[in-house]
């Protein structure tokens, strides 16, 4: 059964204040792993898809790493409207569903 | 612009009573999924669609159903809702091709169950 973990549940930051959240993962093969962001009210939406470990990809203050057993979501001076829930995805190898892991609150203060 | 909408975007209903959440998308998108979303649990995945006529259950399947008789359109029925199917409702499709996995979701239907 395939297990995504993310951690910590909610992280408070500073606006400019470098962080990464964590998503840890176990999969029988990896197709691929997605980051969202989902903003309060709204549906999840796609950030980064990562298909194998030394992989990496950014988009603007974000930048997203894989290993082959978890994966981190780096966010480099972060400014309030970075504030969301960040949830993580993995899929299996023959399969187009996702497991979903319960997400990182991130709220940045200015 | 291609979407994906649902409808309707909030629901009351009473306990026992049947209800369906509709799911429409104009991606023309092979796979579809229905997830609920509850404070502290994430997404859990309901029903899932890889085609027409194709449809299979998910880690929380029980107490609803799907149907699939075009590319477009996956609804969600509850058949009889109960309290602890108060939750928010997301749909999504994706393509079946390698490199296209990604998800797109659909704003999500509020349902109270009272």
């Amino acid at each position: 059964e395939d297990q995504v973990t993310q951690s910590p549940e909610a992280l408070r930051l500073q606006e400019g204040e470098s962080s990464s959240l964590n998503c840890s993962y176990t999969v029988s093969g990896l197709r691929g792993l997605f980051w969202y962001r989902q903003d309060p009210g709204k549906g999840p939406e796609f950030l980064f898809t990562l298909y194998s470990a030394g992989e990496e990809k950014e988009k603007e203050r974000l930048k997203a790493t894989l290993t082959k057993k978890e994966s981190f979501l780096h966010i480099t001076a972060p400014k309030p409207e970075d504030s969301a829930t960040y949830l993580c995805a993995v899929q299996a190898v023959g399969e187009g569903k996702s497991t979903f892991g319960d997400g990182t609150t991130l709220t940045v203060k200015p | 612009d291609a979407e994906i909408t649902q409808s309707p975007r909030h629901k009351i209903t009473e306990t026992g009573r049947q209800v369906t959440l509709a799911c429409h998308q104009t991606w023309n998108h092979n796979n579809m999924f229905w997830y609920r979303q509850d404070l502290g649990h994430g997404l859990r995945l309901i029903h899932y669609s890889y085609g027409v006529q194709d449809t299979n259950k998910g880690e929380v399947s029980d107490g609803y159903s799907v149907s699939r008789s075009n590319t477009e359109d996956l609804p969600l029925t509850l058949e009889s809702a109960a309290s602890s199917q108060t939750s928010v409702y997301f749909c999504a499709s994706s393509e079946s091709l390698a490199g296209k996995e990604t998800q797109y979701f659909g704003p999500g239907t509020r349902l109270l169950v009272l």
